[in-house]
């Protein structure tokens, strides 16, 4: 079966500091892999996502996510954070391969960027 | 366009009763996603729907009805409403060709109170 998880609930960085959400999955074949940004009161947001090809992914507002297939990670990372990044992050997660079309969301974790 | 809409944006039911929450998207997306967002919890799929006429249960449909008469609508029906159903509501789209899906987009959420 297919899983997600975000280890972490919250994640506090400085502004101006590189920041890291963590993410790890667990499929029986190649992922589809993405990150979600929600700000209050809102719908989530795509970042970016991991279909096939380069590892390094980049997406909007700066962020850049690495899928490694060994460690089964697709962490999401910004060199330099700022505080309009505070939000809640999602991961979520697809299994081609598994004959549905299900996504798996993580439980999301809280990004608080201080000034 | 107007992307993924959803109405009501706020409602507060009675236990017992029914409504019925809107969702329409305006991409000619093929797949349509019920998902419903507990506190810490994530995002929980419900129900969804591969085009007009098909529909699937998602983790957590008990409760729940949904149908898909057209590309645009996915409407999802709450029968006997209860405080369980307590949460903020997401529909979400996709386009899916070849087993390929693209990116989900969301709309911006129902928050349901069962009193």
């Amino acid at each position: 079966a297919q899983s997600v998880a975000q280890p972490e609930d919250q994640v506090n960085v400085a502004e101006g500091n590189p920041l890291t959400v963590k993410c790890t999955y667990s499929v029986s074949g190649n992922p589809y892999l993405f990150w979600y940004v929600q700000y209050p009161n809102r719908g989530l947001q795509f970042l970016l996502k991991y279909i096939t090809g380069d590892n390094l992914v980049k997406g909007s507002y700066g962020f850049e996510a690495e899928f490694n297939k060994s460690q089964t990670s697709f962490h999401l990372k910004k060199p330099s954070a700022l505080v309009s990044d505070s939000a809640l992050y999602f991961c979520a997660v697809r299994d081609p391969t598994s004959g549905t079309y299900k996504y798996i969301f993580g439980t999301g974790t809280r990004l608080k960027v201080l000034a | 366009n107007a992307g993924v809409t959803q109405t009501p944006k706020f409602r507060i039911l009675k236990i017992g009763q029914s409504m019925t929450l809107q969702c329409a998207q305006d991409m000619n997306h093929n797949y349509m996603y019920w998902y419903r967002q507990d506190p810490g919890m994530g995002l929980k799929l419900i129900y969804y729907s591969v085009g007009a006429g098909i529909t699937d249960k998602g983790e957590v449909p008990n409760g729940y009805n949904v149908s898909r008469s057209t590309t645009e609508d996915f409407p999802l029906r709450l029968e006997l409403a209860a405080p369980s159903q307590t949460s903020v509501y997401f529909c979400a789209s996709s386009y899916t060709s070849g087993g390929v899906t693209d990116t989900q987009y969301f709309g911006p959420g129902t928050r349901l109170t069962v009193l």
